[in-house]
């Protein structure tokens, strides 16, 4: 089916390990964004990029590593999660043309740090 | 530096009464776009709404419209007729050129509780 997926949707994981959230998009968008979401802060971005192997920090980015070397895929690594990471984790797309509006999301991925 | 400013926290609103949820934002920018998203207690971001720097006209989708008034960056969400479902976080997003590339920021959020 055409969309926007992450996985996992759910994830418990300890401090110091590595975790990966996949993001997966079939429109061929030119831009990927990686949020977090945290009671009182709304969405802050972490990392953003505008086309396979183009990529740039956002609001949030340490602790967060992120690549893009084919265009459908957004992979967000925690190289080695702490509790302060414990967040909802949202991946969107969206057309290269900034006249076509909508950024379009995925359902979210719940990350829990012990 | 670009920022999204949504003051209020929380909002009640009346069944079937209008609403006006705020949104001010700080660019350099003189092209960027202006979004309003929904969140509802399940999850899910829901787009609502677009509006263009050099859009001329208000944007409006059924019950949405945005009231966009750009010497005062402000872009304000009106919802007409508010019904139960409407409760929920609304966020108001920017578009905005970075270096070379955009990236979207989102504000805090409002929290709005609609009251039969």
């Amino acid at each position: 089916d055409a969309g926007i997926t992450q996985s996992p949707r759910y994830k418990i994981t300890e401090t110091g390990r590595q975790v990966t959230l996949m993001c997966h998009q079939t429109w061929s968008h030119s831009y990927m964004f990686w949020y977090r979401q945290d009671l009182g802060h709304g969405l802050r971005l972490i990392y953003y990029s505008a086309a396979a192997d183009i990529t740039d920090k956002g609001e949030v980015p340490d602790g967060y590593v992120v690549s893009r070397s084919k265009t459908e895929n957004f992979p967000l690594t925690l190289e080695s999660a702490t509790r302060s990471q414990t967040s909802v984790y949202f991946c969107a797309s969206t057309f290269r043309d900034r006249d076509t509006g909508e950024l379009f999301f995925g359902e979210g991925s719940r990350l829990t740090v012990l | 530096a670009q920022k999204i400013t949504q003051t209020q926290p929380g909002m009640f609103v009346q069944e079937k009464e209008a609403v006006t949820l705020d949104c001010t934002y700080d660019t350099s920018d003189q092209s960027y776009g202006l979004f309003w998203y929904k969140q509802p207690s399940s999850g899910e971001m829901i787009f609502l709404i677009y509006q263009g720097s050099y859009d001329e006209q208000n944007a409006t989708e059924g019950r949405y419209s945005l009231n966009f008034q750009k010497a005062r960056k402000s872009a304000n969400l009106v919802i007409s007729a508010s019904q139960l479902g409407d409760s929920a976080m609304y966020f108001c997003a920017m578009r905005v050129h970075e270096t070379s590339y955009d990236k979207v920021i989102f504000g805090p959020g409002t929290s709005l509780s609609v009251i039969p």
